[in-house]
């Protein structure tokens, strides 16, 4: 049984398209994140969400906006996509806000913008 | 501002050889400090994670790591290295108060031959 998923795995689509990477967990965490994972395969972080409240927002385009329905969930919507922005993107979650306990992450989406 | 340096960005080993992968961090304070593994196509999963005590930590597959604070440190070792554990290493530090985010290495890609 998956503890984060990712949906879709991999995803191409063309320049100014909108679109969205879902992230659900089902470990019953009160923080999830998201990660991005250039080509060099550095991770950076870009939100975090502690029981749907926004925690960390690094600095990322406004074009990107995470939504949390709930707990459960943390959704990445992308606005008018760019090439710069194809990449892997990971979600985790954890128990904690200090993110010490063990991290789980999801199995990342790779997206591809053409 | 923590920083994270792994400077070995790809090492290739025997297999049955023993491994040792550097990590370096920049911190006012010891922070917690995680390696994390991504095998091809999969997320990352914790090998093990260093918070306070004794300073060799051991993790999953037979992975350890030892923490020195005069060097700023946290090596991961296997003594022997099998086939399966080709992959890339990501050295993770988190501070240890308030809300935190990790902040990742920019990875180690081990190769093993037989």
């Amino acid at each position: 049984d998956t503890a984060v998923s990712q949906t879709p795995k991999y995803l191409v689509t063309q320049m100014g398209n909108d679109k969205s990477i879902k992230c659900e967990q089902n470990l019953g965490h009160d923080t999830m994140y998201w990660y991005k994972q250039d080509s060099k395969k550095f991770l950076k972080i870009m939100f975090s969400y502690n029981n749907k409240e926004l925690i960390i927002n690094e600095t990322v385009p406004n074009r990107f906006s995470p939504k949390s329905p709930d707990k459960a969930h943390l959704n990445l919507h992308i606005n008018s996509l760019e090439l710069g922005d194809s990449a892997v993107y990971f979600c985790a979650s954890s128990q904690d806000t200090a993110g010490t306990g063990r991290a789980f992450f999801g199995q990342g989406t790779r997206l591809t913008v053409v | 501002a923590q920083s994270v340096t792994q400077p070995d960005i790809h090492i290739t080993v025997s297999e049955g050889a023993s491994l040792e992968l550097r990590c370096n961090y920049s911190y006012g304070a010891t922070p917690y400090l995680f390696w994390y593994v991504q095998s091809p196509g999969q997320g990352l999963q914790l090998l093990l994670k260093y918070f306070s005590g004794d300073t060799l930590v051991q993790g999953i597959k037979g992975f350890e790591a030892e923490f020195k604070r005069s060097q700023s440190s946290f090596n991961l070792r296997k003594p022997s290295v099998h086939w399966s554990d080709a992959a890339e290493y990501f050295c993770a530090v988190v501070p240890p108060r308030g809300y935190q985010k990790v902040t990742f290495g920019t990875g180690t890609k081990l190769q093993v031959i037989p």
